[in-house]
């Protein structure tokens, strides 16, 4: 199936660096979504993005909505041992009634997240 | 806890062997999703319901797969003769309404021998 291309595909840091993720599709997204998942667990949302243009923050992490809106990237300022995990970038087309695959979510291949202490 | 939870989180079977996972969404969450996740992926969409109906299937999702809603809380998914292929995480998620944030459950891993 369609996924977005995310890169870098993984990441080694120091504590204490500025990270940046992108994504990119061939195809418009209306919305694009941010998440972070942990091992064995399900991804938990981290910043949600609904306007071509539009900067959004949420504490130590900004994302940016391409005004192509056919990409998107992730800043994290000042990482911190707990920001290791695993990103996903997802973008949602938004259609109205009657369109077909609206509320599914496409997600990229993720980004491996390490941070040393 | 009122997050989204599956049962169960994981399950080991033999080739040929039916399987049914279960989830558990946000209580009055009309939208309920299934995704499927494999190793160094991200999750790729499977069905998903608007309370009890069925309203979009994947072309992932073979004739073995089959997915119920049946009074639109939890979801059932079967998977029939299963085959080494569907090793994989399966993931639920749900949201309130149809643009809502979609809360994803911890997934059920489902390895075939």
């Amino acid at each position: 199936g369609q996924q977005l291309n995310q890169s870098p595909q993984s990441m080694f840091i120091q504590e204490g660096e500025d990270v940046s993720m992108n994504c990119t599709s061939s195809s418009i997204f209306n919305t694009w979504l941010w998440y972070k998942q942990d091992p064995g667990e399900g991804p938990v949302l981290l910043i949600a993005l609904y306007k071509a243009g539009e900067l959004t923050s949420n504490g130590r992490l900004t994302a940016q909505f391409g005004i192509t809106r056919k990409d998107s990237f992730l800043n994290i300022s000042a990482s911190i041992p707990s920001d290791v995990g695993i990103y996903f970038c997802a973008g949602q087309l938004r259609t109205r009634a009657g369109g077909t695959s609206y509320g599914k979510l496409t997600f990229g291949q993720g980004t491996i997240l390490t941070v040393h202490p | 806890d009122t997050g989204v939870s599956q049962d169960p989180r994981h399950k080991i079977t033999k080739r040929g062997q039916n399987v049914t996972f279960r989830c558990d969404p946000i209580s009055e969450h009309n939208r309920l999703y299934w995704y499927r996740q494999t190793l160094g992926q991200g999750p790729e969409f499977l069905t998903y319901f608007q309370n009890e109906a069925q309203l979009e299937k994947s072309r992932l999702l073979s004739d073995r797969f089959s997915a119920e809603r049946p009074k639109g809380s939890f979801s059932t998914l079967e998977i029939q003769r299963t085959e080494q292929g569907d090793s994989a995480m399966y993931l639920c998620a749900s949201s309130l309404d149809r643009w809502d944030t979609q809360y994803f459950g911890p997934g059920t891993r489902l390895t075939v021998l």
